[in-house]
């Protein structure tokens, strides 16, 4: 059963970089049938997608956050990780990594996140 | 950009059918995703591809959706699926969630 590990600093400074890394446990993910994602949440609020990756290094970012953010994958490391960059108090917030699975690769409509980590939780202050 | 709607809070009682929905422009095009999330634990995929329920899901939650709402649908109600539910559906390659709705059972 596959199981994704969330880890990295949970306190950043403002104006800082924010890094994090997804581990993955009994499941590969060099896998063709699957992208690697992340999403946060913060305090009290709902999720937000942040992006996803192909073990081939292929990325697709929110269109919001693209500026900021980098999404790199580690084959040898069987792990994926997610940088952020000049974070703020609005980057605060709860960091899931999870696998999105399709059946049907033709297109990411077809995608859904059905493997969640625990969650990071990362706080941006000085 | 694209949004998805849904009620802040619903409420049912034990034993009955709960229908919580999400409404985006043309959302039946696409495919629609439900995510449980009680406090303080990761979400859990309960519905994709708008019907499709994932292994170990009770078949008391079901999906649907056409024009622009999709819909999540849980018949006998029980105390365990208080929780907040997320939908999400992909718009020009971005993931998109919506703000979620707060299921009370009383």
């Amino acid at each position: 059963q596959l199981q994704l590990q969330g880890s990295g600093p949970g306190l950043v400074k403002p104006s800082e970089t924010l890094s994090l890394t997804c581990s993955l446990s009994d499941g590969s993910i060099s896998s063709s049938a699957h992208f690697w994602g992340w999403i946060r949440q913060p305090p009290g609020k709902g999720l937000e997608w942040i992006g996803n990756i192909y073990y081939s290094g292929l990325t697709y970012y929110n269109p919001s956050l693209k500026t900021r953010v980098t999404i790199s994958v580690d084959t040898t490391e069987n792990q994926f990780s997610l940088r952020v960059s000049s974070v703020t108090a609005a980057d605060t917030a709860v960091y899931y990594c999870a696998r999105l699975s399709s059946q049907n690769t033709a297109d990411l409509k077809y995608y859904y996140m059905d493997v969640w980590g625990k969650g990071t939780s990362v706080t941006v202050s000085s | 950009s694209y949004h998805l709607i849904q009620p802040p809070s619903e409420s049912v009682s034990p034993g009955q059918t709960a229908s919580i929905t999400c409404s985006g422009d043309r959302l039946g095009d696409k495919y629609a995703s439900w995510y449980q999330q009680k406090p303080g634990q990761s979400p859990v995929l309960v519905i994709y591809q708008d019907t499709k329920r994932p292994s170990g899901i009770p078949e008391r939650f079901s999906g649907s959706n056409s024009g622009n709402t999709a819909t999540l649908t849980i018949r006998g109600t029980q105390d365990v699926d208080e929780a907040d539910y997320f939908c999400q559906a992909w718009d020009s390659k971005t993931a998109v969630f919506g703000g979620g709705t707060k299921l009370t059972v009383l």
